[in-house]
């Protein structure tokens, strides 16, 4: 079935820090990736649309400045988190959809991303 | 914006028991997915539904797509230790990202 790897899956950096997560589907092509954040003991919370070949689409109130995305090919998308500070620590979970398809995202297994 | 009722928050069952879960929402949503998470890891696809009133199984499990589109259940038949996990269900409107529930926490007792 379709597979959706994401690297690293856990980071510990200090405060400041800009930390890129790499989002690849591996055997089907995604024009459209996805990001989410999801908090302890909380519900996964989407962050941006990542679209092959043009400008992600953010959600309100997520800076697009702090949360840099790059989808420069069709199973390749990166979030950048930039200066990153105690309060972006979380877990980051990105999601695939097979390109012309109607079928469900597949996601990874998530980074997560702690900040000291 | 969109937002997705999941209920119940957490249940705590005998295994062999069934349960059953359910999402409302107040928009109306094209397809219904339902999750299952573990501890660290990303969602694992459960059951996708596309159609208003779709009754869908997989093994033990059983979601409806309800016939307004503003509403899904899932059952789990019999339940067994590795059905432990925290559930979520999850809409989608369009060609944008998912919109989740706040989970069910499903705790088996043996």
């Amino acid at each position: 079935g379709a597979v959706v790897s994401q690297h690293p899956s856990r980071v510990i950096c200090k405060s400041g820090t800009s930390v890129k997560i790499e989002c690849r589907s591996l055997d089907f092509q995604a024009t459209t990736m996805f990001w989410y954040r999801q908090f302890p003991k909380q519900s996964l919370m989407l962050m941006a649309t990542s679209n092959e070949g043009s400008k992600a689409t953010y959600e309100q109130g997520v800076e697009k400045d702090k949360f840099l995305i790059n989808h420069a090919s069709l199973t390749l998308s990166t979030l950048t988190v930039t200066s990153a500070h105690p309060e972006d620590s979380s877990f980051y979970i990105c999601s695939a959809r097979q390109a012309y398809s109607n079928q469900p995202q597949h996601f990874g297994d998530g980074t997560r991303l702690s900040i000291l | 914006g969109q937002q997705l009722n999941q209920s119940p928050q957490s249940m705590f069952i005998q295994e062999g028991e069934d349960v059953s879960m359910n999402c409302t929402s107040s928009s109306i949503f094209n397809t219904w997915l339902w999750y299952k998470q573990d501890p660290g890891e990303g969602p694992v696809l459960l059951i996708a539904l596309y159609k208003a009133g779709e009754l869908t199984s997989n093994g033990r499990l059983t979601a409806q797509f309800g016939i307004t589109r503003k509403d899904s259940f899932l059952n789990i038949s019999a339940s067994i230790p590795s059905d432990v996990g925290i559930y979520f269900c999850a809409g989608r409107g369009g060609a944008d990202g998912l919109t989740f529930g706040k989970g069910t926490h499903l705790i088996i007792q043996p």
